[in-house]
C-alpha cells in the first residue's frame, strides 16, 4: 500500500497555543487527502477533505477557522489547530486517496494531541 | 453521517480458528466498502475493500462478503493469529466520503 507519514506523532501543548500537524505522502502524488479525528474508544470522524491547490471542504460541525488546512503540494497537507483547548485533545489521522494503487484510502500513523 | 454499525463490539477467538466480524450499514447508495484494522495508538491499516458490483472478494487470509439486499458486510479471517488482535472498522460510502462504524475489538486467545 501507499506510505503515509505524519509529524509529529505526539504533541502536548498549553491551552491557547496553535499546533501544526503534517501529513506526507511518501511514495506517490496525492491530489486528495483527508483529515479525521478519533476520540478515545470511538470511531474515525471525517473532518475535512483537502485537495491540492484549492480550499478544503469541511464536514458539518467542523470549524474551518479553527482547523486550518493547507494542501500546498501533491505530497504534503497540513492541519493547524488554532488556539487549541483541552476539548481538542484527540487522535488526528490523515489519509490519502491513491488513485493509481487500487483507488483506495491509505492512512497515516496518526498524531496524538494533548492540550493541557 | 450515515449510520454504520457493528453487531458485536467484542469478539474473542482461539488461535487458529476462523473469525467473522459483521457490519450493518444503512445507506443503500453506498458503492464502496472497506475494512480497516487499527492497533492501539496507530492509524488504521487497510485490509480489504469491495465495490457494490461485487458480493465477495478474497485477499490473503481474509474474505469480505457484501449482501446489498440486507445491507450487511462481513470480514472473515482464516486461521486467526495473535497478530490479528486489534479493532476492526468497516466503512461505507464512496472513495471521497467514507463513514466508519464503531469498531469491533478482536482478541485472539493463544
Amino acid at each position: 500500500g501507499a506510505v503515509v507519514s505524519q509529524h509529529p506523532s505526539w504533541v502536548i501543548c498549553k491551552s491557547g497555543t496553535s499546533v501544526k500537524i503534517e501529513c506526507r505522502s511518501l511514495d506517490f502524488q496525492a491530489t486528495t487527502m483527508f483529515w479525521y479525528r478519533q476520540f478515545p474508544k470511538q470511531s474515525l470522524m471525517l473532518m475535512a477533505t483537502s485537495n491540492e491547490g484549492s480550499k478544503a471542504t469541511y464536514e458539518q460541525g467542523v470549524e474551518k477557522d479553527k482547523f486550518l488546512i493547507n494542501h500546498a503540494s501533491l505530497t504534503l497537507s497540513t492541519l493547524t489547530v488554532t488556539s487549541a483547548h483541552p476539548e481538542d485533545s484527540s487522535f488526528y489521522i490523515c489519509s490519502v486517496k491513491a488513485g493509481g494503487r487500487g483507488d483506495t484510502q491509505y492512512f497515516g500513523p496518526g498524531t496524538r494531541l494533548t492540550v493541557l | 453521517g450515515e449510520s454504520v454499525g457493528l453487531h458485536l463490539p467484542t469478539l474473542s477467538v482461539q488461535e487458529g480458528d476462523n473469525s467473522i466480524i459483521n457490519c450493518a450499514y444503512s445507506n443503500s447508495a453506498s458503492d464502496y466498502f472497506i475494512w480497516y484494522k487499527q492497533e492501539s495508538g496507530k492509524g488504521p491499516q487497510f485490509i480489504i475493500d469491495i465495490r457494490s458490483n461485487m458480493d465477495k472478494r478474497q485477499g490473503q487470509r481474509v474474505t469480505v462478503l457484501l449482501n446489498k439486499t440486507v445491507k450487511h458486510l462481513s470480514l472473515q479471517i482464516a486461521a486467526t493469529q495473535p497478530g490479528d488482535s486489534a479493532v476492526y472498522f468497516c466503512a461505507e460510502g464512496s472513495l471521497n466520503n467514507l463513514f466508519f462504524g464503531t469498531g469491533t475489538r478482536l482478541t485472539v486467545i493463544p
